[in-house]
This record gives C-alpha cells, structure tokens and sequence, in this order.
C-alpha cells in the first residue's frame, strides 16, 4: 500500500514570497490533515478536510496560509507572503475516518521550508 | 482545552536497559491517547493508542504503554531498548469534546548508547 506522498521535500525562499506544497493521501482515505511542526515543537494542526470539506481550521492563519482539497483527493497548502516565522516542516496526514475518535493517522515525510 | 506534557526534552539510555517516556495530559472527558515516533528524515508513525479497557496497551516494535486516570498519565515503555529506537516520540491526545481533534506534545528525543 502506498503512502502519503507529499512534495517539494525541500523549499527555500525569501519572506515575503509565495509557496506550495502539495499532498496525496493514501487511496481511499476521507480525511486529510495538514500539520506544521516548528523545531523543537510537536506538530500543529492547520487544517483537516473531510472528502473536499474543511472540517476544522481554527489554527490556520487566514490572512497568509490557504488550503484546498479539490475533488476530495489531493490537497496544496499555500503560503503567501511568507514570514520568517513560517520555517517549520509541514506535514501531510491521512485517515479513512470512520467517524471514530480512535482512528490513526498515516503522516506524510513532509516539507521542510526555510523562510530566509 | 485538551493539553499533552512531555517533561522531558532528551532521555537517554544504554541498549539493552529499559526505556521510559513520560506524557501527561489534561482534557475535560474520556481521553483517547496515541504514541506516535518520528526516524530522522520520516514522518510520523503510529506506534500505539488507548482507548479503553485494559491500562496496558501493546504496540508495534515491542512498545507498550500504561495509562493511569488518577495520575492522567500515559507513560511509554520499552523492557530492552535497542539503538535502532533512537528517534523523536510524541504523545497525543484527542477526546470528542475538542471535535476529535489531534493535539501532540512538544516531543521527547531519546538516544540509546550501545
């Protein structure tokens, strides 16, 4: 079985820049979570998806970050202006969801961004 | 809000010693507790959950973990450590009450010497 791929694994830019990263979660899989983990951090979430629908994104900052899954399946992350505080590596992260709260999620190797 | 604990930043220890990984959490209701590990350069993988029913849970790679209400604890444990369990582990929580959302802890390194 495949897992979550997730690409660039890598990415350097100037703040103030713009950049994406994309997402494919296992085949079959509702839910989709992208997580940003800052070093030395655990990860946070951004935004879950369930199928092409945002579920939750409280902790998403709005004004920079957006995020689209479109016909439910994969999923970009955009940031746009970076700041410096934005390097982190974000992490992709699928589950079937079932509904039930003690699903597991299969997580992507992620991409690390460097704001410089 | 639910909230995850990992007192310790590094733990170290010789192979072959027993391994501890301490967690603590605070939610408002049931809580579902997960361990997940993180290699260098991989994401996250899940290593073992407690939902409910017996305290002691097994997981992958020889893994286990006790969860204990009166001290909201969920301490990860290992008998033997090898050097190949050199890695990053995270503690998370989740409980229906926060909309089944998954929230981790800061992360514990651990380093096993030969």
């Amino acid at each position: 079985e495949a897992g979550v791929a997730q690409s660039p694994r890598y990415k350097i830019i100037e703040k103030r820049q713009s950049v994406a990263f994309w997402c494919n979660p296992i085949s079959g899989h509702a839910t989709l979570y992208w997580y940003q983990q800052i070093l030395g951090q655990g990860p946070k979430l951004l935004i879950q998806f369930q199928n092409n629908g945002v579920v939750d994104d409280s902790q998403l900052p709005k004004d920079r970050f957006s995020a689209e899954r479109l016909k439910g399946v994969d999923s970009t992350l955009k940031i746009q202006p970076a700041k410096l505080e934005d390097s982190a590596v974000y992490l992709c992260a699928s589950s079937s969801y079932t509904g039930a709260t003690n699903e597991k999620l299969f997580f992507g190797s992620g991409t690390q961004l460097s704001v410089l | 809000a639910q909230s995850v604990a990992q007192p310790e930043d590094q733990v170290n220890v010789a192979e072959g010693n027993p391994l501890t990984v301490k967690c603590t959490y605070s939610v408002s209701g049931n809580p579902y507790l997960f361990w997940y590990v993180q290699y260098p350069n991989r994401g996250l993988q899940f290593l073992l959950k407690y939902i409910t029913g017996d305290n002691l849970v097994k997981g992958s790679y020889g893994f286990e973990a006790e969860f204990n209400k009166s001290q909201t604890s969920f301490h990860l444990k290992k008998p033997s450590a090898l050097v190949s369990d050199s890695a990053l582990y995270f503690c998370a929580v989740r409980e229906e009450a926060a909309g089944n959302k998954l929230t981790f802890g800061g992360g514990t390194r651990v380093l096993v010497k030969p």
